[in-house]
């Protein structure tokens, strides 16, 4: 089984619309993080989380909310979606600050 | 503004040659370095991390590193088809990725 999953896999919504991606981990880490990834940009972090009590924000955290509902788990919010919203979106977890991050397989989220 | 530079690519290189991937970075006190490999549609795989100056060598790959001059490369010895991916330089302390370099090996 993969160490982090993210669902959905793929979804299509329409502008205004509530979305909720969520992610789960087995690696047993406490920092989790969310990035989005648009073409030619790279990775740029939404949100992070050092454990349940612990989220801040990342570079583009506008338009997004986050969830630690439980050492495994890291949902990610979008209000009310725009077009600009969609991207590839990853979700990724590690031991500490400066370690390895393992990333989930993305969601890919187009709005309409 | 911290921020981490790649040459977006894209760059080619014949099999069996050696690819030499650049990244710099602006924070002088970042610690640790990693390279990852993206395929598309995939997600990001880690290749090798650094965290001291010189250089650090896994089988085909060498990471190299230079604190004074703030940049990481990543050499890719007898490169394959394989190998053709984009290619992911991240600062971890600071949780940012470059833009990436997209490497193709042609046969």
């Amino acid at each position: 089984d993969a160490d982090v999953t993210q669902t959905p896999r793929n979804r299509i919504t329409k502008t205004g619309k509530r979305i909720m991606l969520e992610c789960s981990q087995t690696k047993g880490h406490d920092r989790m993080y969310w990035y989005r990834q648009d073409p030619g940009l790279g990775l740029r972090l939404i949100y992070y989380s050092f454990d349940v009590k612990d989220i801040n924000k990342g570079e583009i955290s506008d338009g997004y909310s986050v969830s630690r509902q439980a050492q495994a788990k890291f949902s990610l919010s979008l209000e009310s979606a725009i077009p600009n919203q969609t991207a590839l979106y990853f979700c990724a977890t590690s031991a500490s600050f400066y370690n390895e991050q393992f990333f989930g397989p993305g969601t890919r989220l187009t709005v309409l | 503004q911290k921020e981490v530079e790649q040459n977006s690519g894209p760059l080619s290189v014949p099999e069996g040659a050696i690819a030499s991937l650049n990244c710099t970075y602006s924070d002088r006190g970042s610690q640790s370095f990693f390279w990852y490999r993206q395929y598309s549609g995939k997600s990001p795989e880690l290749i090798m991390f650094i965290y001291s100056n010189g250089d650090k060598e896994d089988g085909r790959f060498t990471a190299q590193l230079n604190k004074a001059s703030q940049y990481v490369s990543l050499l890719i010895r007898d490169s394959q088809p394989s190998d053709s991916a984009t290619y992911l330089c991240a600062v971890m302390g600071d949780m940012r990725f470059g833009a990436g370099t997209r490497l193709t090996v042609k046969p």
